[in-house]
Order: structure tokens, then C-alpha cells, then sequence
């Protein structure tokens, strides 16, 4: 079955500083990604999607960016944190053939001090 | 431009009874909808789908309603029990464009006792 792995769970960062997160997914081939931001009292906003290793779609202009080194590795990354990037950053998938939800991870808490 | 609306942010339901959850959209290419439910610290969960050629799904006790000229559709949860407390997401899609999910900003149902 296919599994989608957040990490870390929870991050504290000061203002300024670099940030990356990791989102892998197990047992499925060519996914889908996806990340998503859920502020304080707001629904999931998508930042980034990808279709493939090296493409990278953009939905909002921001401080983050987003890679996909590899077919199941998609990395969330920013070289200097705002406390505006504050929130709850979720990671999801669909199968490369479409017409399927997305299946999220866990989650990652990150607050900006 | 928020063109999936859940214009109730919370809903109080009797345990044993019927939660109905709504939702509005705006996009008429809109073709594929779903509803999540998130608890707390932890990534949304898939609950149930419903393609536009339909009007009615029904899953165990979750029904989702879609009305494609208001619009509209709803979330039926019966009987309510506590374990359903949780925020409710809905979402759309245009499966004929891409595999981008637009959410709504969810409503968080509490079971009562």
C-alpha cells in the first residue's frame, strides 16, 4: 500500500533562517505532489505542485520554493524564513493518472520566532 | 477569489442525530468534488467523493448531495457520533485542466453529548 512520510513533525525557527522539509512517498510510481499551507483560522492554501522530477508549478508568490530531486521526494525549502511563514505545512499525493484525492501526510507545525 | 465557500465555520450536533455540512462553489468547470476530515496536528483525511454526473454518493453513513445548478453541496453525516468531531474540509476540482484541489476553509463540527 502507499504511504506519504512527513518530516520533522514540529520546527522552531528563528526569523531569517533557512528552513527545509521533506515529504516521501512509498509504493507508488510518477505521483502527483503536492504542498499545502494551513494558517491560523484558514483553510489549505496549495503553494506548489509538481508533475514530475524537476517540475515545479508555482501557485502564489512567496518566500518558499519547492524541488523534486527525485519521482517520490518533494522538498519545501526557503533561504531566509518570514514570521509571515508561520503554519501548518501539509504534504499530499494522487496517483499520475489523475481523478483520484489526495492522500496528505501528517504534517508539519512550523512556528517562527 | 475564493470559489469554494464553507460560510458556516462551526456546527454544534446532538450525538445520534443528522450533522449537515455545506459548501458553495463558484467555478462551473468544477467537475469532481470531495469532502475531508482533519483532527487536530494531523494531516486531512479522504472521507468521499462525487463526480458532477451524479448527484448523490453514499457511503456508510457519509452521503455527500451535490446540486450542480445552486452550486451547492452538503455533507450528511448520520447517525452522529463523537469520534465525527473534527474540521470538515470541502473541495473541487476541474479533472479536465489539472489535478489541482481547491479547498474550502473548512468547518469544524463538535458532537454534543
Amino acid at each position: 500500500s502507499q504511504t506519504i512520510h512527513q518530516w520533522p513533525a514540529t520546527l522552531v525557527q528563528p526569523v531569517g533562517s533557512p528552513l527545509s522539509l521533506e515529504c516521501t512517498v512509498e509504493g507508488t510510481s510518477n505521483p502527483n505532489l503536492y504542498w499545502y499551507r494551513q494558517a491560523a483560522g484558514r483553510g489549505l492554501q496549495l503553494l506548489f505542485y509538481s508533475v514530475g522530477i524537476g517540475q515545479i508549478s508555482s501557485e502564489v508568490p512567496q518566500n518558499l520554493s519547492a524541488s523534486r530531486p527525485q519521482d517520490r521526494q518533494f522538498i519545501l525549502s526557503s533561504k531566509k524564513l518570514l514570521l509571515s511563514d508561520s503554519g501548518f505545512y501539509l504534504c499530499a499525493w494522487t496517483p499520475g493518472q489523475g481523478n483520484q484525492p489526495q492522500h496528505f501526510g501528517d504534517g508539519t507545525r512550523l512556528s517562527i520566532l | 477569489d475564493q470559489q469554494v465557500k464553507q460560510n458556516s465555520p462551526s456546527l454544534s450536533v446532538q450525538e445520534g442525530r443528522i450533522s449537515i455540512l455545506n459548501c458553495d462553489y463558484t467555478n462551473s468547470m468544477f467537475d469532481y468534488f470531495l469532502w475531508y476530515k482533519k483532527y487536530p496536528a494531523e494531516g486531512p483525511t479522504f472521507l468521499i467523493s462525487i463526480s458532477s454526473i451524479k448527484d448523490k454518493n453514499e457511503d456508510g453513513r457519509f452521503t455527500v448531495f451535490l446540486n450542480k445548478s445552486a452550486k451547492h453541496l452538503s455533507l450528511h453525516i448520520v447517525p452522529s457520533q463523537p469520534g465525527d468531531s473534527a474540521v470538515y474540509f470541502c473541495a473541487a476540482s476541474d479533472r479536465n485542466r489539472d489535478d489541482k484541489i481547491i479547498f474550502g476553509k473548512g468547518t469544524r463540527l463538535h458532537i454534543l453529548p
